[in-house]
């Protein structure tokens, strides 16, 4: 079954503990990329990524890393979370085509920063 | 990417026919019409894709008249569990960009 798979679904942690979210894809994707949701401000996205070790910023960057040494991982790293980091969390994946761009979206990692 | 505008919100009762109108005035000859529909706390889900005339799938249909500045989401014989969040999105083919706007939230009642 195609599917996106993050881990944890959800996580509660403390101010400056580093974390990592990690995104898995079976699809073969090239495209790969991090959102967040928040109440009134909808989906943002923070980092994407083209192909293997190539990455971007996206448009709310600051506050987060990623790294892409493998197609399928595309883990999301909190070097120092802050409590403005408190998000519902989604990972995608989707191959680039001009007549399919579907995107596959996981499940969601729910995060606090407390 | 063109930006897109949707009512914020629509109500409609089960069994009817539900139509949410997109506009996107600045669209580019190589960008597509698609639509996601997310349910709370659970990621986006691809519902349809389009570029011109008339798309339909087993779930929706999608209309998009010749100039392309607008589009509809058609829901067919809605049910309950139809109630969820509806975007409208402008995806450039060869781009990993897909930008989210603020959705349409459609609220089905008995």
């Amino acid at each position: 079954e195609a599917q996106v798979t993050q881990n944890p679904r959800y996580l509660i942690t403390v101010t400056g503990k580093k974390l990592t979210v990690t995104c898995s894809q079976n699809m073969n994707h090239e495209y790969m990329s991090w959102y967040r949701q928040d109440p009134g401000l909808g989906l943002r996205q923070i980092y994407y990524s083209m192909n293997v070790e190539v990455t971007d910023k996206g448009d709310v960057p600051e506050g987060y890393k990623v790294s892409r040494k493998e197609k399928r991982n595309f883990p999301l790293i909190l070097e120092s979370p802050s409590p403005n980091q408190t998000s519902l969390y989604f990972c995608a994946s989707s191959s680039p085509g001009a007549e399919n761009t579907e995107a596959f979206f996981g499940q969601g990692t729910r995060l606090t920063v407390v | 990417l063109a930006k897109t505008t949707q009512p914020i919100s629509m109500d409609s009762y089960e069994g009817q026919e539900v139509n949410i109108t997109c506009s996107h005035n600045n669209i580019a000859t190589n960008d597509y019409i698609t639509w996601y529909q997310q349910f709370p706390s659970q990621g986006p889900r691809f519902i349809i894709q389009g570029y011109k005339t008339k798309v339909t799938n087993e779930v929706a249909s999608l209309f998009i008249p010749a100039d392309r500045k607008s589009s509809t989401l058609s829901l067919p014989r809605v049910s309950l569990s139809d109630t969820a969040v509806y975007y409208c999105l402008v995806v450039r083919g060869s781009a990993s960009k897909i930008i989210f706007g603020s959705g349409t939230r459609l609220s089905i009642r008995p």
